[in-house]
């Protein structure tokens, strides 16, 4: 078990950038999550998958906004046209759905610095 | 939906002194609620979970936390806190049915050991 991973671990970019983050969730887990961190604040949900159905996304998620988890294992999240409310720490989470026991594994983040 | 409420955005206290780190919440359904841990530049750990059963839960690294209904509230505590519990803590809630059991986080306690 190698948990969850997260690259990059940091991103620099210019406004009006595209970004894509790459998450590899803990092998048998068929739940997957993104949260979003911002400087003195608890994560945000933005958006989850069951396999690879993305079951729900938050507001928070704008147009500019797209996450895919084609094979129903790893995940991508895309910011097109970044802006500076963008920067913050993006975190996946994986689970295993099975009853009620639904502990979310975190991975180390990636933190977005949009210039 | 649900809410979260830390109301200690900071807790500093001695070495070897007990702590306690207080979580209220809100929702008109039954919830799951976790205790998260999240040190400088890493993801989040989980340091224990109430779904049902005991009110009193116990965790990882002597910590310990108790649901009360009544009061919709799930303090966390310590007895002995040590150096290296430095770090910034997180209270959750999730729902059991539908939702996706996503997170709603409060806005976290920075939890400082000082000698």
């Amino acid at each position: 078990d190698t948990g969850v991973s997260q690259n990059p671990r940091h991103k620099i970019t210019k406004r009006g950038q595209n970004v894509t983050f790459r998450c590899d969730p803990i092998s048998e887990h068929n739940r997957l999550y993104w949260y979003r961190q911002t400087l003195g604040q608890g994560p945000e949900f933005l958006t989850y998958f069951q396999n690879e159905a993305q079951l729900e996304k938050s507001r928070l998620l704008s147009d500019r906004f797209s996450a895919e988890r084609p094979k129903g294992s790893f995940s991508t999240l895309e910011i097109q046209r970044t802006e500076q409310g963008d920067s913050a720490m993006y975190l996946c989470a994986s689970s295993l759905n099975s009853g009620g026991n639904n502990e979310q594994f975190f991975g180390p983040g990636t933190r977005l610095t949009v210039l | 939906a649900q809410s979260v409420t830390q109301l200690d955005s900071q807790v500093p206290v001695f070495e070897e002194a007990p702590v306690e780190l207080r979580c209220n919440y809100s929702s008109s359904v039954s919830v799951y609620l976790f205790w998260y841990v999240q040190y400088p530049n890493q993801g989040l750990q989980l340091l224990l979970k109430y779904l049902s059963g005991s009110t009193l839960v116990k965790g990882i690294n002597g910590f310990e936390a108790e649901f009360n209904k009544s009061q919709t509230s799930f303090h966390l505590r310590k007895p002995s806190v040590h150096i290296s519990d430095t770090a910034e803590y997180f209270c959750a809630v999730s729902v059991p049915t539908g939702g996706g059991n996503k997170l709603t986080f409060g806005t976290g306690t920075q939890l400082k050991v000082e000698l």
